[in-house]
């Protein structure tokens, strides 16, 4: 299975900026998502990271807050934008190469806005 | 859309016990892939276990096996000889095989506390 390095692992923010969380995978992946985490609850699919386009984003959630790239197989990163308190969060995201496989996910990144 | 429920939000276990984590969800669907994902405090999500639809056997990984019953649309997860690293938040989810709907479902996860 593919082994996701996600940084930062947490930060702290001060409202009305942005974060970048960035995820490398250590080999190729046909599919990466974007999730978010309340401490304690299930996942949250933000988008799914689209290599070479546009990501495909899920209800509720728009490019302009949460931008994502994903320019190769094995590289994807998430930007919080204009971050407000609401936005503290664990985000994760994953990735999986095949079919059968279960995704794999990266360490996770606690932020807190304040 | 499927839908994976884990009617349990918190389960207890002794050192040494056996648990069982429960799981349902619904689909029209004849073929998909099953997994329990575990997630410690540290956050890092480990996928424990999978299971593919058209296989009737059950899958085995060591302590941890599943109760796979495809007409009930079930899919719980046992640890035999519990141990306190096994500690942590289970999340069972569900993917379809069809091509282009490879987006995972998760259940809202099940905490498992473990008692020495």
């Amino acid at each position: 299975s593919a082994v996701i390095s996600q940084k930062p692992s947490r930060d702290i923010c001060q409202r009305g900026t942005s974060l970048t969380i960035q995820c490398q995978v250590d080999s190729q992946v046909t599919m990466m998502f974007w999730y978010r985490q309340q401490p304690g609850q299930s996942l949250t699919l933000i988008a799914t990271a689209n290599q070479g386009s546009e990501a495909t984003y899920e209800s509720g959630f728009v490019i302009d807050k949460f931008p994502i790239s994903r320019p190769n197989l094995t590289f994807s990163t998430l930007t919080v934008s204009n971050m407000s308190p609401e936005d503290s969060s664990i985000y994760l995201c994953s990735g999986g190469a095949g079919e059968r496989d279960g995704y794999t996910f990266g360490s996770g990144t606690r932020l807190t806005v304040v | 859309a499927q839908t994976v429920t884990q009617s349990q939000p918190e389960m207890s276990v002794q050192e040494a016990e056996t648990v069982t984590l429960s799981c349902t969800y619904d689909t029209s669907e004849s073929d998909y892939y099953l997994f329990w994902y575990k997630q410690p405090p540290s956050r890092q999500m480990i996928l424990v276990i999978r299971q593919e639809a058209y296989k009737q056997q059950n899958a085995t990984e060591n302590r941890f096996s599943v109760n796979f019953q495809k007409a009930a649309k079930s899919f719980s997860l046992k640890i035999s000889d519990s141990q306190l690293g096994d500690a942590a938040m289970y999340f069972c989810a569900y993917r379809s095989s069809r091509g282009g709907s490879y987006i995972p479902t998760f259940g809202r996860g099940t905490s498992l506390i473990v008692h020495p």
